[in-house]
């Protein structure tokens, strides 16, 4: 069963404007969040990360906002860029042993110029 | 940059033969994980290692044996290939001395199975 849900396959966005990404998770047990860019033929790139003693993670046009009771993170990207087109990936970890991280199915964000 | 190389980049088997992929990274990391990636699916755990011959099973090691004798090397061998392996297989690592840390990944091996 799928620990780590993101529900909206794809998401087109007009540049400039603000790209929305989300993330539901079950595990009560995750503490830690993180997003990872993927562009085509390319290994996942970290992009942004929150422990679950925040509830908001800021890093230039990225913010990460967490939701503990919900069960729900989101991406933020403000302003959009064509170069932010990828897909995204949300993960989750429980910080035991060795920090396995558990991966959601991925969101395709197309910035439309 | 996490210093993490794969190789092959691309390889076709056909069902039945052996397959050994190999994680190669320059940075003393302790801390290496193997995935695969799949549509619908995301990234799943295939085996991890925390250390020279320490390793563990993780969501779908079912098929899949590792070996990592030397700090720097992460085998990931497929004893008997199957179709349903066909898939991306990534290579990750840790870069703090735990595993409690943000992982890195290489730039992924596709193999095809016939």
């Amino acid at each position: 069963d799928q620990q780590v849900k993101q529900n909206s396959p794809s998401l087109s966005v007009q540049e400039g404007r603000i790209s929305i990404l989300n993330c539901d998770y079950t595990n009560s047990m995750f503490d830690y969040f993180l997003w990872y860019k993927k562009y085509p033929a390319e290994g996942p790139t970290f992009l942004i990360s929150i422990s679950s003693i925040k509830d908001k993670n800021e890093d230039g046009r990225f913010t990460v906002f967490l939701n503990k009771s919900a069960k729900h993170l989101s991406l933020h990207i403000v302003p959009s860029q064509p170069g932010d087109s990828a897909v995204y990936f949300c993960a989750a970890s429980d910080k035991t042993g060795a920090n396995n991280l558990f991966f959601g199915t991925g969101t395709r964000l197309t910035v439309i110029p | 940059d996490a210093g993490i190389t794969q190789s092959p980049r691309h390889k076709v088997t056909e069902t039945g033969t052996p397959v050994t992929l190999r994680c190669h990274q320059t940075e003393n990391h302790r801390y290496m994980y193997w995935y695969r990636q799949d549509p619908g699916h995301g990234l799943r755990l295939i085996h991890y290692s925390y250390g020279v011959k320490d390793t563990d099973k993780g969501e779908v090691s079912d098929g899949y044996s590792v070996s990592r004798s030397k700090t720097e090397d992460f085998l990931l061998t497929l004893e008997s290939a199957t179709s349903s392996q066909t898939s991306v297989y990534f290579c990750a690592i840790t870069q703090g001395a735990s595993g409690a840390d943000t992982q890195y990944f290489g730039p992924g091996t596709r193999l095809t199975v016939l």
